[in-house]
């Protein structure tokens, strides 16, 4: 019973290829995120999304493609991986969009490239 | 350029006594602080929160204090448990300010001796 889930946990694959997470939460939550925590164990923003409406877009290479089907889901898709892609991508849930919700943390995909 | 920043990579202290974890930031738009605390290959969990209005909020056993003058705020634990030993993160927000996302430090690895 996660309140927030990201598929796959791990992801191991070759420079080039194009591939996507998935996230989920039952929250209720209207808002959801993804970040990147890089090998410095930095955790950065990359995308939010309130009630499927692209809200923050910070600094990230187009070859990354944020979808929100609807309110519970956020997508990640990979276009043309890079070894410096490698990191751990965290989705986050909140309810509004402000910096004074808690946010939820799914428990990360492990991405790879080799 | 870290606006939000945990000076102290690791941090020991045996079981029962009284921990401290730190933390900097640079941006006078903050005005909402949180923590976060992560035990490895899980993600971030919201442990407590303080707005800028108020200089101390406590919760159980976690006392949060803001010093705004100084631009510092401060987690303490107290007394701390072997359960405790996780990496804790401070992040910052501009909720009311600016709308603007959460910025997270690099974390703190608290270790709890019993």
């Amino acid at each position: 019973d996660t309140a927030v889930s990201q598929t796959p946990k791990y992801l191991v694959t070759q420079m080039g290829n194009d591939k996507s997470i998935k996230c989920e939460q039952n929250l209720g939550h209207d808002t959801m995120y993804w970040y990147k925590q890089d090998s410095k164990k930095f955790l950065k923003i990359m995308f939010s999304y309130n009630n499927k409406e692209l809200i923050i877009n910070e600094t990230v290479p187009n070859r990354f493609s944020p979808k929100s089907p609807d309110k519970a889901h956020l997508n990640l898709h990979i276009n043309s991986l890079e070894l410096g892609d490698s990191a751990v991508y965290f989705c986050a849930s909140s309810q509004g969009r402000r910096g004074n919700q808690p946010q939820h943390f799914g428990d990360g995909t492990r991405l790879s490239i080799l | 350029d870290q606006q939000v920043k945990q000076n102290s990579p690791s941090l020991s202290v045996q079981e029962g006594r009284i921990s401290i974890l730190n933390c900097d930031y640079t941006n006078s738009m903050f005005d909402y602080f949180l923590w976060y605390k992560k035990y490895p290959a899980e993600g971030p969990t919201f442990l407590i929160s303080i707005s800028s209005i108020k200089d101390k909020n406590e919760d159980g056993r976690f006392t949060v204090f803001l010093n705004k003058s100084a631009k510092h705020l401060s987690l303490h634990i107290v007394p701390s448990q072997p359960g405790d030993s996780a990496v804790y993160f401070c992040a910052a927000s501009g909720a009311y300010s600016g709308n603007t996302p959460l910025v997270f430090g690099k974390g703190t690895r608290l270790s709890v001796i019993a």
